[in-house]
């Protein structure tokens, strides 16, 4: 099983909905991350947790919005998704400075 | 400025070249370093982490340069297999300690 499980994988979704992007971990850290990955962009940090009580905005959280609902789920929600939200989002997680990613979702607004 | 920056690339190397790619970072309180590979469509996976002294594993040498505040990765004996992106990565120090990124390099080795 992975360490980082990310749902859903792909995800079509229409401009105005709201969507959900759940991770979990079974690393047991309590430092987790949500990134987007566009192309020439790199990791673009979105928002990260360092504990379950703990939420702190990234470089580019406007339209976005989490979730810490125990140390090993983070959860990401689009309220109103637009296009400029199609990306490749990643969850990670980090222990001793090394972090592990999840596979990834493939969200597409149309 | 971002706090972990590299240059985007792409290197375009013929197979058994050696290249290498640089990184600096920004935030002095930084600590320790890491490189990751992440190929296409994938997640990133780390490569290797980068110790003060040096270190090298197999084809790979990461190199830190605390003073000038840049970190390297050198491949030597480029294999096809290499072609991937390589990113930096820069872990701060203190009691919130937050993974840094930079967007990445791009390596195509080329037969």
């Amino acid at each position: 099983d992975a360490d980082v499980t990310q749902t859903p994988r792909n995800r079509i979704t229409k401009t105005g909905k709201r969507i959900m992007l759940e991770c979990s971990q079974t690393k047991g850290h309590d430092r987790m991350y949500w990134y987007r990955q566009d192309p020439g962009l790199g990791l673009r940090l979105i928002y990260y947790s360092f504990d379950v009580k703990d939420i702190n905005k990234g470089e580019i959280s406007d339209g976005y919005s989490v979730s810490r609902q125990a140390q090993a789920k983070f959860s990401l929600s689009l309220e109103s998704a637009i296009p400029n939200q199609t990306a490749l989002y990643f969850c990670a997680t980090s222990g001793q400075g090394k972090a592990f990613f999840g596979q990834g979702t493939r969200l597409t607004v149309v | 400025r971002k706090e972990v920056e590299q240059d985007p690339g792409p290197f375009n190397v013929p197979e058994g070249a050696t290249v290498a790619f640089n990184c600096t970072y920004s935030n002095s309180a930084s600590q320790s370093f890491f490189w990751y590979r992440q190929d296409c469509r994938k997640e990133p996976k780390l490569l290797m982490s980068v110790y003060s002294s040096g270190n090298e594993d197999g084809r790979f040498t990461a190199q830190l340069n605390r003073a000038s505040q840049y970190i390297s990765l050198l491949i030597r004996d480029s294999k096809l297999s290499d072609s991937a992106t390589y990113l930096c990565v820069a872990l701060n120090s203190g009691g919130y300690q937050k993974v840094t990124f930079g967007t990445g390099t791009k390596l195509q080795v080329i037969p």
